[in-house]
């Protein structure tokens, strides 16, 4: 079975400043799908971005960028001029491509801006 | 307004009891899924399905009841209450499509309480 770990249960940053948050995952498939979601305290799901594997190139959208790193099955992201709109919980997630659209989901990270 | 709509938004239940959260989706998606969401475990597949009439267990079924007669709507029900069933719950709907990439849209949530 797929699973996604999140090993930084908690971060901080200044705002303005960059800060990386990391994901591992651990799956048998070549090609899948890896998102990353932000939730903040209204709990809405917001997709930030989504990095499809068989793509080498690393997705960015505006400030938030990822470093796929499909060998060592790492998704990391990296969020740059922090600011305080940012702070929320962020879940690493992961899908199969072919089969049933299932979301397999980190244990989250709660990041926090410090202004 | 479309999108996901989940009812109710809170819910306090007594041991014992069963209830129904209702999901409803008006983007015609063949896939929808239900969630929980508890501290330090991210998001935990409960149940899904793949279309109307078709429906298949997650990872934490037990204790929890689905059906989908229609494609619009997936409700999830607690057959009785306990509670280790106190998380958040989240329903999602998803499409898969060519030049669409994938994209879930997910409802904004239950606060369930088991007294």
């Amino acid at each position: 079975a797929q699973t996604v770990t999140q090993s930084q249960p908690e971060m901080s940053v200044q705002e303005a400043e960059t800060v990386t948050l990391s994901c591992t995952y651990d799956t048998s498939e070549s090609d899948y799908y890896l998102f990353w979601y932000k939730q903040p305290p209204s709990r809405q799901m917001i997709l930030v971005i989504r990095q499809e594997a068989y793509k080498q190139q690393n997705a960015t959208e505006n400030r938030f960028s990822v470093n796929f790193q499909k060998a060592a099955k790492s998704f990391s992201l990296k969020i740059s001029d922090s600011q305080l709109g940012d702070a929320a919980m962020y879940f690493c997630a992961y899908r199969r491509i072919q089969g049933a659209q299932k979301l397999v989901f980190g244990q989250g990270t709660r990041l926090t801006i410090n202004p | 307004n479309a999108g996901v709509t989940q009812t109710p938004k809170f819910q306090v239940l007594k041991t014992g009891q069963s209830m129904t959260l209702q999901c409803a989706q008006d983007m015609n998606h063949e896939y929808m899924s239900w969630y929980r969401q508890d501290p330090g475990m991210g998001l935990r597949l409960i149940h899904y399905s793949v279309g109307a009439g078709i429906t298949d267990q997650g990872e934490v079924p037990n204790g929890y009841n689905v059906s989908r007669s229609t494609t619009e709507d997936f409700p999830l029900r607690l057959l009785s209450a306990a509670p280790s069933q106190t998380s958040v719950y989240f329903c999602a709907s998803s499409y898969s499509g060519q030049g669409y990439g994938v994209r879930y849209t997910f409802g904004s949530g239950t606060r369930l309480t088991v007294v």
